[in-house]
């Protein structure tokens, strides 16, 4: 089945950049997501990504795609301590159509002040 | 529009008790699921719905069942409950339509088994 992985933490200083990686092993997929997971909550869909889109910009989320590498990646730009989070990436099932989808282990990012 | 609804939010039992955990979805959606999220494993499918009156196997089904009698209403149960079922359990749907469609969570039913 399919894979995912992410790293577990990640931790930036208020106003910094951050980069969260995400790889996986197969997708023939329609979109990739990013959910956004605060304490004591249940996942948001943060953003996706078509599969045939290499980088999609929403604010100061910008999402990057190589399909090549079957890489996937957030970046949060002007990090703010609002953004402290768990963030999972999640990759659809091609070999269903039950709308399942394979969820990172998620990486926990820290903004400090 | 209220999303997905989970109840109870928490809960604690005594091994070999059994509960029932709700979820609700007012959003017309086909398919729903149940997932336990524990600390370093991300989240794990236990079992899936893709409309009303059907169910299927997740990852990690042994120790639950569900039903989906309505298509608004997803219940997961634990027959018999055990130390190792001590997590935080979510539900979520998404609608059926071109391409794997995102999927909407709710708040989550922290369960301790003692």
């Amino acid at each position: 089945g399919e894979d995912v992985e992410q790293s577990l933490f990640l931790s930036v200083r208020e106003g910094d950049s951050s980069v969260i990686n995400c790889t996986y092993t197969d997708s023939s997929s329609t979109y990739l997501y990013w959910y956004k997971q605060e304490p004591g909550a249940g996942l948001q869909l943060l953003t996706y990504i078509f599969s045939n889109m290499d980088m999609k910009q929403d604010q100061r989320l910008t999402v990057l795609l190589n399909k090549k590498d079957k890489h996937l990646s957030l970046r949060i730009a002007d990090t703010q301590t609002g953004d402290s989070a768990i963030y999972f990436c999640a990759v659809p099932s091609s070999n269903t159509n039950a709308g399942k989808s394979t969820f990172g282990d998620g990486t926990t990012l820290t903004v400090k002040p | 529009n209220a999303g997905v609804t989970q109840t109870p939010k928490f809960r604690v039992l005594k091994t070999g008790q059994s509960m029932t955990l709700l979820c609700a979805q007012d959003m017309n959606h086909e398919y729903m699921y149940w997932y336990r999220q524990d600390p370093g494993m991300g989240l794990r499918l236990i079992h899936y719905s893709v409309g009303e009156g059907t169910t299927a196997k997740g990852e990690v089904p042994d120790g639950y069942n569900v039903s989906r009698l309505k298509k608004q209403n997803f219940l997961l149960g634990l027959e018999s409950a055990a130390p190792s079922q001590t997590s935080v359990y979510f539900c979520a749907s998404s609608y059926l339509g071109q391409g794997n469609q995102p999927q909407h969570f709710g708040d989550g039913t922290r369960l301790s088994i003692l």
